[in-house]
């Protein structure tokens, strides 16, 4: 399996500018995570869908912040208007099903954003 | 919610000595408890875990130990060697859908 895929791998972008990230999630995962790392909060939750349904964006930090999930193997965060402290590297995640099983999470190798 | 707390945050240790990093969690609610390393430009990737029913899991150089009653538990990694040097991060699980991080471990080994 390719595991988990994130494009773009880098992005430097101008403040005001709209950024979009994308994910694609392993084949069969039925849970995805979107996640932030910063060195002052490290990794926070920001969103996580079920079956391509939001079920929590309490750590979404912002109107300026949405995600979508359209199909099973597709998702996007984007950011818009950008600012410089938005920052990050973004990892996209995805759990496997059922009920009881180990909750593994895996990760993708991250989209490092850069707001200047 | 859950808060995971982790120390140090930075450990150094010459090669083929131990390293133990720490973690404590909140919710005692939380039942599952994943370790994960992260080297340099990667993402995490799970190392280890714990369910909340075991005391105590071994792969090879890596152990992992929970003790519910205190609500902590530690990573051991033993005979370490340069390539153990990463970040590792400790996680709980409240519910079965979310892991909640801790700040994480800088991990040197020196040669």
């Amino acid at each position: 399996d390719a595991g988990v895929i994130q494009s773009p791998r880098h992005e430097v972008t101008e403040m005001g500018q709209e950024v979009t990230l994308r994910c694609k999630p392993i084949s069969g995962h039925d849970y995805l995570f979107w996640y932030r790392q910063t060195m002052m909060r490290g990794l926070e939750l920001l969103i996580y869908f079920n079956n391509n349904v939001p079920i929590d964006d309490s750590g979404m930090p912002e109107d300026r912040f949405s995600a979508k999930m359209p199909n099973a193997s597709f998702s996007t965060l984007k950011i818009q208007p950008s600012e410089p402290r938005d920052s990050a590297v973004y990892f996209c995640a995805s759990r496997p099903p059922g009920t009881g099983a180990r909750n593994t999470i895996y990760f993708g190798e991250g989209s490092w954003l850069t707001v200047v | 919610g859950e808060n995971v707390e982790q120390h140090p945050s930075t450990l150094s240790v010459q090669e083929g000595d131990s390293a133990v990093i720490k973690c404590t969690y909140s919710d005692s609610a939380s039942n599952y408890f994943p370790w994960y390393k992260q080297e340099l430009g990667k993402g995490p990737q799970l190392i280890i875990d714990i369910r909340s029913n075991v005391g105590e899991k071994k792969d090879q150089r890596i152990a992992v130990t929970l003790n519910k009653t205190a609500k902590h538990f530690s990573l051991h990694i033993t005979e370490t060697q340069p390539e153990d040097s990463a970040v590792y991060f400790c996680a709980a699980s409240p519910s079965s859908y979310k892991l909640i991080f801790g700040s994480g471990t800088r991990l040197l080994v020196r040669p």
